[in-house]
């Protein structure tokens, strides 16, 4: 079956460090990737997508890249800032499945000054 | 102009009442869904819906049901409400199947 497995936080990283949120999936297709990021008080939001195999995706300073070999994308930032604290959530839609959409857990990452 | 939102965006209620939460897009959009974030952030899909078909998550009890009075509509109303089902509450809306866009929830709470 589909499923998105994604490093457990919470994450607490200083003002300017570098991000990485681990993301890696199981689907029985050639799946779409995408990351979600929710604020608090607020809904989700795409981030990011790749749609295919090598594809970068990347909004905001946030990358990923779409690894068929090791079925990962990861989130990365070379220096995050305070306004990055959020939930961050990898997702896949598979056309196999109607292109159901699989959630990930969420990543909560905080950022001090 | 926002493009899904859901009312309200609060809900505090006591045990064994019925609620109903509102969504509505402004997209375009043919399919909508409804989802529950619990207090540790994970999201589970409760429903999908376009004019053709209904998808339920079959773990979603049926005191919960989606109602749809046109495509730009799909409200959630919940039956005898339960401590358990105290939780975020999100709308979203998609084209077929494509990038889903997501209201700011209904945070509710069943005392």
């Amino acid at each position: 079956g589909n499923s998105v497995t994604q490093m457990e936080g919470p994450v607490t990283l200083s003002e300017e460090a570098f991000l990485t949120i681990n993301c890696t999936y199981t689907a029985t297709g050639y799946p779409s990737l995408f990351w979600y990021v929710q604020y608090p008080g607020e809904g989700l939001q795409l981030l990011l997508k790749a749609t295919k195999a090598d594809d970068k995706g990347s909004n905001k300073g946030f990358e990923a890249t779409y690894r068929k070999e090791t079925t990962s994308f990861h989130l990365e930032k070379g220096s995050v800032q305070v306004s990055d604290s959020a939930v961050y959530f990898c997702a896949l839609s598979d056309k196999n499945t109607g292109n159901q959409f699989y959630f990930g857990t969420g990543t909560s990452l905080t950022v001090i000054p | 102009d926002t493009a899904v939102s859901q009312t309200p965006k609060y809900l505090v209620t006591q045990m064994g009442n019925d609620k109903s939460i509102k969504c509505e897009q402004n997209l375009g959009h043919d399919t909508m869904y409804w989802y529950k974030q619990d207090s540790k952030k994970f999201l589970k899909i409760m429903f999908s819906y376009n004019n053709k078909e209904l998808i339920i998550n079959e773990t979603v009890p049926n005191r919960f049901s989606p109602k749809s009075p046109d495509k730009a509509h799909l409200n959630l109303h919940i039956n005898s409400l339960e401590l358990g089902d105290s939780a975020v509450y999100f709308c979203a809306s998609s084209q077929g199947k494509n990038i889903q866009y997501f209201g700011a929830g209904t945070r509710l709470s069943v005392l």
